[in-house]
């Protein structure tokens, strides 16, 4: 069956502006989470959302928030880019969520702020 | 605070069993531990996943002792293809968040 996809796989904005990253999950599965990759934090949770409902909620600031549509796709959304957000965005997609369920990761969204 | 610890890289050559160990002090009681390899501009691909003493499935083994403070990936006989990044991944004790590890960089050479 089909993996996780994300789209763009590429984007470049500006500081102050806004972007919107979009995951599609793999048929069935009603948890996604999304994690920003960079060269010096390594990978950090962002959030999870299951069944529309924000579950879990890593420590970011307010400008990242997401939110799950009724087919468990999912849009996580920037506000206010600053340079530091230039990473790599990848979302995971499991059966029921973070404990125990297998992650299944997309290839990620690489953003990079100028 | 849940912490981890891993090797920060590896080096190892074709045909040898190498060993990565993540140290995770804070693992929730109820969790499991899982393994991800990730290649370059790739997202990271679950390898094994085990709750405690040994799990081997086809590409590799997990060794967990009863304290579960720790665990040790076994990737018997590397090849250039395991060139690549590995982490431990599990979640804080709240249950609220998955931790990965900082990743090994393992290097495979002829």
């Amino acid at each position: 069956k089909a993996g996780v996809t994300q789209t763009p796989r590429y984007l470049i904005k500006t500081r102050g502006q806004q972007v919107t990253l979009s995951c599609s999950p793999i048929s069935g599965h009603r948890s996604v989470s999304w994690y920003q990759q960079t060269p010096g934090q390594g990978l950090q949770f962002l959030f999870e959302y299951f069944s529309e409902t924000q579950r879990n909620k890593g420590n970011f600031p307010g400008r990242f928030s997401g939110r799950q549509f009724s087919n468990s796709r999912s849009e996580m959304n920037v506000s206010t880019l600053e340079l530091g957000d230039s990473a790599l965005y990848l979302c995971a997609s499991s059966l029921a969520g973070l404990h125990t369920d297998t992650q299944y990761f997309g290839p990620g969204t690489r953003l990079t702020v100028l | 605070l849940a912490k981890t610890t891993q090797p920060i890289s590896m080096d190892s050559y074709e045909g040898q069993e190498v060993n990565i160990t993540c140290s995770h002090n804070n693992i929730a009681t109820n969790d499991y531990i899982t393994w991800y390899q990730q290649f370059p501009s790739q997202g990271p691909r679950f390898i094994i996943q085990g709750y405690k003493t040994k799990v081997t499935n086809e590409v590799a083994s997990l060794f967990i002792p009863a304290d579960r403070k720790s665990s040790t990936l076994s990737l018997p006989r590397v090849s250039l293809s395991d060139t690549a990044v590995y982490y431990c991944l599990f979640a804080n004790q709240a249950g609220t968040a998955l931790i990965f590890g900082k990743g090994t960089t393992l290097s495979v050479s002829s």
